[in-house]
């Protein structure tokens, strides 16, 4: 089992690049979500989906997309990359609220990512 | 909308010495989920403890323990004599159980800890 886990670990793009961040979970978690973690500060949301087929934007979703075709994987797309998007990108997943899970989020390694 | 601030930005003790870490949220909900995890060095994110605002119990694990009072909407976080490998950022997380929340958490902004031996 081997939870959640992200690829690159790191990666350096120029201005104006595309890439994935690639995102799997194999604990049949219903729900993920996307954040952010600028230097210095705490976790912001980008998105999330409660399943597939369903995303939805958090706090801040300008400059990404996300597709959720199955309920293991959850990419996260950078079409135009900034430098404003310099971060270390965490994926998490859940289980239902329903589940009794009590909304405990379990993470991702991790993918630092520089815009230059 | 939720809030959570972590005061202290950076704390620095000395091994063995207590440390307490305070979380103040903010919430219209009045059912919720207080969490924190902890961050070492190398940057994994790790679940360490999660209460229901309905259990205001305290907690101890070990030398950790958490103090939940709702009257003052705080959740703090205490280890007693502090090791080295404490020395991590930790953060403390709101999620509130509205129906259309969907699990998402807010995070405060993280206080780091240094343990010096």
């Amino acid at each position: 089992n081997a939870g959640v886990t992200q690829t690159p670990k790191f990666r350096i793009l120029k201005i104006g690049q595309s890439m994935t961040l690639q995102c799997t979970q194999d604990m049949n978690h219903n729900y993920m979500y996307w954040y952010r973690q600028d230097p210095g500060m705490g976790l912001k949301l980008i998105y999330y989906s409660v399943g597939a087929g369903i995303t939805d934007k958090g706090e801040v979703p300008n400059g990404y997309n996300v597709s959720r075709s199955t309920t293991e994987d959850f990419p996260l797309r950078l079409e135009l990359a900034a430098p404003s998007q310099t971060s270390v990108y965490f994926c998490a997943s859940s289980l239902p609220r329903t589940s009794g899970s009590g909304d405990t989020q379990y993470f991702g390694p991790g993918t630092r990512l520089t815009v230059l | 909308a939720q809030k959570v601030t972590q005061a202290q930005t950076e704390i620095s003790v000395v091994e063995k010495e207590d440390v307490t870490l305070d979380c103040v949220y903010e919430t219209r909900d009045t059912t919720y989920y207080l969490f924190w995890y902890k961050q070492p060095p190398s940057g994994e994110l790790v679940f360490l403890i999660r209460r229901n605002s309905f259990d205001e119990q305290n907690e101890i694990s070990g030398r950790y323990s958490w103090n939940f009072q709702k009257s003052t909407s705080s959740f703090n976080f205490t280890i007693t004599a502090s090791q080295v490998v404490d020395s991590a950022v930790y953060f403390c997380a709101l999620s509130e159980q509205a129906s259309t929340n969907a699990g998402k958490s807010t995070f405060g902004d993280g206080t780091t800890l240094t343990v010096k031996p």
